[in-house]
């Protein structure tokens, strides 16, 4: 069970666009900065978005983050094929004191 | 161009020990927290350990804590991980990562390959 929660999967067609969740709390994503990978099969994480809604050199800007209250979202405009992959949530957690990760969401490019 | 390289995967017997090595190189060493990460086959991202700049910081998972150890060399630009009473859970990839300009608290910007340790009775 992941501290923050996301959905499994998600699922879209090219040129759609798509939004992925992750709902923490007030003493993760409420008081801190959002992060996002993504993760393609047999590779190592990729960061995509960093301190909730920047990106940094090389992301497309088909890739934006935002943050309300205690949760985070990501958004894939014009999905493309190679944008297949999992995508995980982070936050630095001030109870825990530590780093706790979404369960990931596995998105699908029909 | 930053490179990290982790070594010191292999298969173990449960209850055993092992070490694991990042080395570090194209950037500053001492100016970055660094942590862990692993990542069980099939599963999700869990993270492990991280440490300050100067090593002096230590964070650690509680499914860790009390047997996995975090350490880091500034004048061999390397990060280390003594594992210890190792249980067939902790079978995994194990990454490490650079955290960004904000410290402990921050994302990671740069992850290596991985290296693989497997638990075993």
């Amino acid at each position: 069970q992941s501290v923050l929660t996301q959905p499994p999967s998600a699922s879209g067609t090219p040129g759609q666009n798509i939004t992925i969740s992750c709902s923490g709390s007030n003493s993760n994503i409420g008081p801190n900065y959002a992060y996002w990978y993504q993760q393609l099969p047999g590779t190592a994480p990729k960061l995509l978005i960093y301190r909730n809604n920047q990106r940094p050199s090389g992301v497309p800007d088909r890739f934006s983050g935002s943050k309300s209250g205690t949760s985070a979202s990501l958004a894939i405009s014009g999905l493309r094929s190679e944008d297949e992959a999992t995508y995980y949530c982070e936050a630095w957690d001030n109870s825990l004191t530590g780093v706790v990760f979404g369960g990931g969401t596995k998105l699908t490019v029909l | 161009e930053v490179q990290l390289l982790e070594s010191g995967g292999g298969l173990v017997q449960t209850g055993g020990s092992l070490r694991l090595a990042c080395a570090a190189s194209g950037f500053t060493f001492n100016f970055y927290a660094m942590r862990w990460v692993r990542q069980a086959p099939g599963k999700g991202l869990e993270w492990v350990s991280s440490i300050s700049t100067s090593g002096a910081g230590t964070h650690y998972a509680d499914s860790v804590k009390g047997r996995f150890t975090i350490s880091r060399d500034n004048s061999k630009n390397t990060m280390y991980l003594q594992m210890n009473s190792l249980r067939a859970e902790d079978t995994a990839v194990y990454f490490c990562a650079r955290n960004g300009d904000l410290g402990i608290i921050e994302g990671a910007d740069y992850w290596g390959q991985g290296t693989l340790v497997t638990v075993s009775s």
